[in-house]
């Protein structure tokens, strides 16, 4: 147990509906990231936040998908309209900025939309 | 695109050592080198970084070339349970973490 948590673990959805998920990171770290990956792959860098703010976005972050931090603390992943190419593991990490910073995982949430 | 290149897959008798190369021929003066893990369905779980140094841990050893070119990760009495795939990444501050396909490792009974 790394000490970043998620939620859902697991999510079933129909295509066309809207999925939400959660991150908790360690409390004291101030950067989040969001990854995304697919069966076989690496993760994949979808965004992240320094504190509450967003920094930088992946062009794999399309329209339909939208991240926020309110409050530089627990953050959320929703994809809205979701298609059956969103099926994927999506990983939420947090560190603290630096140059030797070292990102931390959780366990991840896995989506399946049919 | 990834900057590493690992072999795709790798054994590893129980009880022995395991060891790992990364080629990283074009890594920058600034650029660690990171080793993270995967167990199948988990999260990936970091295990060292070093920069230019020989790095040790619990877990595992990093040795690193002097070009800094390449780059070793030592499991030094593998179990069953360092069955995992294991991600090679250099990052300098400032950039992501951008991970490759990795090294299956199977550790054998």
């Amino acid at each position: 147990d790394t000490g970043v948590s998620q939620d859902p673990r697991h999510k079933i959805t129909k295509r066309g509906q809207n999925v939400t998920f959660r991150c908790d990171p360690i409390s004291e770290h101030n950067r989040l990231y969001w990854y995304r990956q697919t069966l076989g792959q690496g993760p994949e860098f979808l965004t992240y936040f320094q504190n509450e703010a967003q920094l930088e976005k992946s062009r794999l972050l399309s329209d339909r998908f939208s991240a926020e931090r309110p409050k530089g603390s627990f953050s959320t992943l929703e994809i809205q309209r979701t298609e059956q190419g969103d099926s994927a593991m999506y990983l939420c990490a947090s560190s603290l900025a630096g140059d030797r910073e070292t990102q931390y995982f959780g366990p991840g949430t896995r989506l399946l939309v049919l | 695109d990834a900057k590493t290149t690992q072999p795709p897959s790798m054994d590893c008798a129980e009880g022995r050592a395991a060891n790992l190369p990364c080629n990283h021929s074009t890594i920058s003066g600034n650029e660690y080198v990171y080793w993270y893990r995967q167990i199948h369905s988990q999260g990936p779980q970091y295990i060292i970084h070093g920069l230019k140094n020989n790095e040790t841990n619990e877990m595992a050893s990093l040795i690193i070339t002097e070009d800094r070119k390449s780059s070793t990760l030592i499991l030094p009495h593998a179990t069953l349970r360092d069955t995992a795939v294991y991600y090679c990444i250099v990052r300098a501050y400032g950039q992501n973490f951008v991970f490759g396909p990795g090294t299956r490792l199977s550790v054998l009974p």
